[in-house]
This record gives C-alpha cells, structure tokens and sequence, in this order.
C-alpha cells in the first residue's frame, strides 16, 4: 500500500524558471495539503486541496505560486519565476475522507528545490 | 493565530534514559494534535494523533498526552535507543484543517 509519493526528489532550477512539483496521495485519499519547510525554519502550511477545488490558500505567497488537484492525476505545486528565497523543502500530505479533522495526515518525503 | 512551540530544541542522552519532550500551543481550541518524527533528507513519520477530547495515545515505548486547557502536549519516550535518533515535531489542527508546527526537538540517543 504506497504511501504519498512526491517527485522529483531533488530539484535544481535557475533563476526565472520554473518548477513544478508533484504529489500522489495516498490511495483513497482525497484530500492533499502542502507545506514548506525552509533552512532552519519550520514546516509552513501553504494550501489544502480537495480533487478540483481549492479549499484553503491562506499560505501561499500572492504571486508566482499556484496549486492544483485534477480530477486524474496528481496535485501539482507550480512556481514561476524562481527566486533563490523559493529554496526549500516542500512537503505534500494527504488525508482520506471521513471525519475530517480527525483524519491524521500522512507525509510524503518531498521534493528539495535548490536555485542556482 | 496559533502559535506552537517545542522545548528543548536540541536533547542529547545516553541509551535507555526515558525522556520526556514538550510541546505548548496558544489556542486551546485545537481539533487534535500530532506528533511526528523526521529524519534527515526524509519526509515525516505520523507518531501519534491525539484527539481533543482525549488525554493521551500510546504506541509502544511512545506516550503523548494533551491538556487542552493549559495548552500542553508532552511525548514520552521510554529507555531510548539510538534508533530513536530523530527531530521530533508536534503539529495542531484545528478547523481549518491545516497543521501548525513547533520548530521541533533534535534528538539524539548515545549508545
């Protein structure tokens, strides 16, 4: 039974590219949430998708970033015009339906973005 | 705004102490609470998920417990072992569903 799975593993982008990150939750899982985690920071929530919709964006930065969850396939954490301050470690979790928030996310091991 | 903080942020003991790492958050009005594990380069493990209306999970040598009241959250790791090498982090949910983190505890058990 798979867990979250996240790729790439590893990212290098340089300056003005773009990334795009994605995220397989957990079977039977229809709730994604992602979170970043900068150097020496802790995790930060930024947004929580159910399939198609946005549910909550309240974490995401106002430009450059945006979040998707499609009916098939997996959620995608796109960013646009890297800078070097978008270096992290980006983490997707999921949790199944049911009663919701006391539904424990499970983690993928993410994807860390480097910008040259 | 929520706000969860984590001490110690770094604990070294030898193998086999029990130890006790804390967690505090500032709204009371919390869903559950979470403990996690993570390792370097790694995502994070699902430890334990406390319940608001629940004082405490066990799992093994793992006790969380939660007092919602004074805003506290303990995990309790009985005779460590180096394998419990880790950071150690709590996270709360609340309706919004999102998890908000402590900085987390580095761990380090010595053999």
């Amino acid at each position: 039974n798979a867990g979250v799975m996240q790729n790439p593993r590893h990212l290098v982008r340089r300056r003005g590219q773009e990334a795009r990150l994605r995220c397989s939750p957990m079977k039977g899982h229809s709730h994604v949430y992602w979170y970043r985690q900068l150097p020496e920071e802790g995790l930060k929530f930024m947004v929580y998708l159910q399939k198609e919709n946005i549910i909550d964006e309240s974490g995401m930065p106002k430009e450059r970033f945006s979040a998707e969850f499609p009916k098939e396939g997996p959620s995608i954490l796109r960013i646009q015009q890297v800078v070097r301050g978008d270096s992290a470690a980006y983490f997707c979790a999921s949790s199944p339906e049911g009663t919701g928030t006391n539904q424990p996310q499970h983690f993928g091991d993410g994807t860390r973005l480097s910008i040259l | 705004k929520q706000e969860v903080t984590q001490i110690p942020a770094a604990l070294s003991v030898p193998e086999g102490e029990n130890l006790v790492l804390n967690c505090s958050f500032t709204d009371s009005a919390i869903y559950n609470l979470q403990w996690f594990r993570q390792d370097p380069g790694k995502g994070l493990t699902s430890l334990l998920l406390i319940q608001s209306s629940q004082r405490e999970q066990t799992s093994g040598r793992l006790n969380a417990s939660l007092d919602k009241s004074s805003g506290r959250s303990t995990l309790y790791i009985a005779a460590s072992q180096p394998g419990d090498s880790a950071t150690y982090l709590c996270a709360s949910s609340g309706s919004a569903r999102q998890l908000t983190f402590g900085s987390g505890t580095q761990l380090t058990v010595l053999p």
